[in-house]
């Protein structure tokens, strides 16, 4: 079955500590991005990546990174400089760059103690 | 700026039907997007509308009016199932942009 896939579920880390957080996908989209949720909020885009290579910031890009080095796999580092890093972060791909429809994985849950 | 308003809650009961409306203010606009998701769970998409009119799907359809800046989401015969967010999203220069989400709780 093709999707994505997040990894961890749940992840715990300690102030000052980096984290990187999974995605894979198996669907063949040329696109990915990664969202942050808050409670209560809407997604916010922090960067996407619009092929293999490539990626450019969104909204709230500070304090994170990622790279594509392969057109399946999308993975986004929580850097130490990112002041709120607690959050629900969601993985997503589509087809192609500013299409309607994207898949989204099940998301890894991000708590700084 | 770019802004989605959508109501930030809405209560039914089970059979009914809700409307949850979405007004829009952005730069460039290709279409209006509608997802759901379960608590805790990933969003998934519901539907898609491009141009002016109501594109159905089952018990879902979705509105847009461009010239009003304007869509809702139209759920019928709920079912309990059905309790969960719902998020517009635009479509325009550059990536999706989500609304803050309207959380649908369906009573017994």
């Amino acid at each position: 079955d093709g999707g994505i896939t997040q990894s961890p579920k749940y992840l715990f880390r300690k102030e000052g500590q980096n984290v990187t957080l999974s995605c894979e996908q198996n669907l063949n989209h040329d696109a990915m991005y990664w969202y942050r949720q808050d409670p209560g909020q809407g997604l916010r885009l922090i960067y996407y990546s619009q092929i293999v290579n490539d990626f450019q910031k969104g909204d709230i890009a500070e304090g994170y990174s990622v790279s594509r080095e392969k057109k399946e796999s999308f993975p986004l580092t929580v850097t130490s400089a990112q002041k709120n890093p607690t959050a629900f972060y969601l993985c997503a791909s589509s087809l192609v760059l500013d299409y309607n429809e994207q898949f989204f994985g099940p998301g890894t849950r991000l708590t700084v103690l | 700026g770019q802004s989605l308003e959508q109501p930030s809650e809405v209560t039914a009961v089970e059979g009914a039907i809700v409307q949850i409306n979405c007004t829009y203010q952005t730069s460039g606009f290709y279409g209006l997007s509608w997802y759901q998701q379960h608590d805790g769970g990933a969003p998934t998409f519901l539907s898609y509308n491009g141009l002016d009119g109501l594109e159905e799907t089952g018990r879902f359809s979705s509105f847009l009016s461009r010239s009003d800046s304007y869509g809702y989401l139209l759920l019928q015969e709920l079912q309990m199932k059905d309790s969960a967010s719902y998020f517009c999203a635009v479509l325009g220069q550059g990536n999706l942009i989500f609304g803050k989400g309207t959380k649908l709780s369906v009573k017994p």
